[in-house]
C-alpha cells in the first residue's frame, strides 16, 4: 500500500545536537511534502513545505528538510536542537493528483531534548 | 486572530450510541478537513470539505460516519452505532482555499468508547 514512513519512533538527544529525523514515500509522479509539529498540550502546526524548486526548505524554528526525489526522501534537519524542540514531529505527503490536499501523515517520531 | 475550535474537547460514550463532534474553521477557509488519530498512529484523512460540497470523503471507514457542513463553515462529524475501536482523537483543520494551502489544525474531540 502507498503510505509514508518515518524511520525512528523515539528520539533521544541532548541539547546542542544535530537532528535529523527520516521520512520515505512511496508514491510515485509529484508530491507535496510537509512536516508538522505537535509542541506538548498544542496543536498541531506546519514547520515547512515543499511543492518544487529548490529542494533545500527552510522552515520556522531553524529548521529545514531536503527532498531527495530518487530516494523517495523528506529528511528533516537541525544543526543544534534545543530542549524547547521536545515535541512529537509528523511527515506528511499530498499524493499525487489530489487537488484537494489531503494530508497522509507518517505514524510520527517522538523527539525528547535533553536539558 | 481565532483559530481551529473543536468540541466538545472530550466525549465518552457507551458502544452502540449516537455522537456528534463539531468543527469551527478559520472565518474565511473555504476547504474543511477532518482526521482521527488513533494512539501512537499519525492523523489519517476522513474528509475534505470545499465549501458546502464533501470533495474527498474517501477516509470515511464506513457509513456508520457521515459529515456535513451546511452553511460552509462549521462542520459537524456524526458516528452512529460507535464501537470501541472508534476511539481515538478526531482533528479537524481548515486552509484558505484547500490544494498546497497551509491547513491549521484545531485542538481536536477525543471520544473515549466504553
Amino acid at each position: 500500500a502507498q503510505s509514508v514512513s518515518q524511520h525512528n519512533h523515539h528520539v533521544i538527544l541532548s541539547e546542542a545536537a544535530s537532528l535529523e529525523l527520516g521520512c520515505n514515500y512511496s508514491y510515485g509522479g509529484t508530491v507535496n511534502l510537509f512536516w508538522y509539529v505537535q509542541y506538548p498540550g498544542q496543536h498541531l502546526q506546519l514547520l515547512l513545505k515543499y511543492f518544487s524548486g529548490d529542494p533545500l526548505v527552510k522552515g520556522i524554528k531553524g529548521f529545514e528538510a531536503e527532498f531527495i526525489k530518487s530516494k523517495f526522501s523528506f529528511n528533516l534537519r537541525k544543526p543544534s536542537v534545543q530542549w524547547s524542540d521536545t515535541a512529537e514531529y509528523f511527515c506528511a505527503v499530498t499524493p499525487p493528483g489530489n487537488q484537494g490536499g489531503k494530508l497522509i501523515f507518517g505514524q510520527g517520531t517522538e523527539l525528547s531534548v535533553k536539558p | 486572530g481565532a483559530g481551529v475550535s473543536q468540541t466538545p474537547s472530550n466525549k465518552v460514550t457507551e458502544k452502540g450510541k449516537y455522537v456528534e463532534l463539531r468543527c469551527d474553521p478559520i472565518s474565511g477557509h473555504t476547504a474543511l478537513y477532518w482526521y482521527r488519530q488513533s494512539l501512537g498512529q499519525g492523523p489519517e484523512f476522513l474528509i475534505y470539505f470545499q465549501g458546502t460540497g464533501a470533495a474527498d470523503d474517501s477516509g470515511l471507514p464506513n457509513d456508520r460516519f457521515f459529515a456535513v457542513r451546511p452553511e460552509g463553515s462549521v462542520s459537524t462529524l456524526k458516528i452512529q452505532r460507535t464501537e470501541r475501536g472508534d476511539s481515538a482523537v478526531y482533528l479537524c483543520a481548515s486552509s484558505l482555499t484547500g490544494g498546497g494551502d497551509t491547513q491549521y489544525f484545531g485542538p481536536g474531540t477525543r471520544l473515549t468508547v466504553l
